[in-house]
């Protein structure tokens, strides 16, 4: 159960797009189509931005968008917003119910 | 809307037990399977254990099996977390949160805001 890799941080202007990695094995990422995302604001719980890879739950904006690519899922933030700044995390299933997270990647609007 | 709310978290000591809660409103309890996940600056977020929507199967980090048991009463919409033989690298944030909608294995979805625990002499 080792944790996926994600770079520390990412920056971007305004109205720019973004994408963070997730990095994981054939044992998590590569194995399942279970791979969700999730910000989380200082101080506050996580909220789940995509699940299944690419799907948004209700009243998440459709500026966010996810995939994936052998044993690499990504998540991709478009236009931009000052709200958008958070950590957001990365998780996969990785088998027999277990579930992994990435280290987290804290994002700063420029 | 739904809600989660912690709740049982405090300062231990090293080897002792301490049992956090769960009590969950505005959405059908008795349904959704339940997850535990910690957090620390650190390590950042630790899935921790997954129960079933009634109980029924269980499952556990490596880091905590055999020590921690995931329970649940569907009576009172409330879900524990058993943990005993608590250890330093123990200390965190305690979240529980509501499985996504659809057949198993379903990652998180709706989290409470977390329940804190400090194991310390």
């Amino acid at each position: 159960q080792s944790a996926l890799t994600q770079p520390r941080s990412v920056s971007g202007s305004p109205g720019q797009s973004v994408t963070i990695s997730c990095s994981g094995t054939s044992s998590d990422i590569g194995g399942y189509n279970s791979v969700s995302w999730y910000l989380q604001s200082p101080g506050k719980a996580p909220k789940l931005m995509i699940y299944d890879v690419n799907k948004r739950p209700s009243g998440v904006p459709d500026r966010f968008s996810g995939s994936k690519s052998g044993n690499t899922a990504s998540l991709t933030i478009s236009g931009l917003q000052a709200e958008d700044e958070a950590d957001y995390y990365c998780c996969s299933h990785a088998g027999s119910y277990t579930w992994v997270f990435g280290g987290g990647t804290k994002l700063t609007v420029l | 809307q739904v809600q989660l709310v912690e709740s049982g978290g405090g300062v231990v000591q090293p080897g002792r037990s301490l049992r956090l809660s769960c009590a969950a409103s505005g959405f059908s309890f008795t349904i959704f399977g339940m997850h535990w996940v910690r957090q620390t600056p650190d390590k950042g977020l630790e899935w921790v254990a997954v129960i079933s929507y009634d109980g029924s199967n269980k499952y556990y980090a490596d880091s905590v099996k055999g020590r921690f048991t995931i329970s649940r009463d569907n009576s009172k919409n409330t879900l524990y977390l058993q943990m005993n033989s608590l250890r330093p690298d123990d200390t965190a944030v305690y979240y529980c949160a509501k499985v996504v909608s659809g057949a198993p294995p379903r990652p998180m979805d709706v989290w409470g805001q977390g329940t804190t625990v400090t194991v310390s002499s």
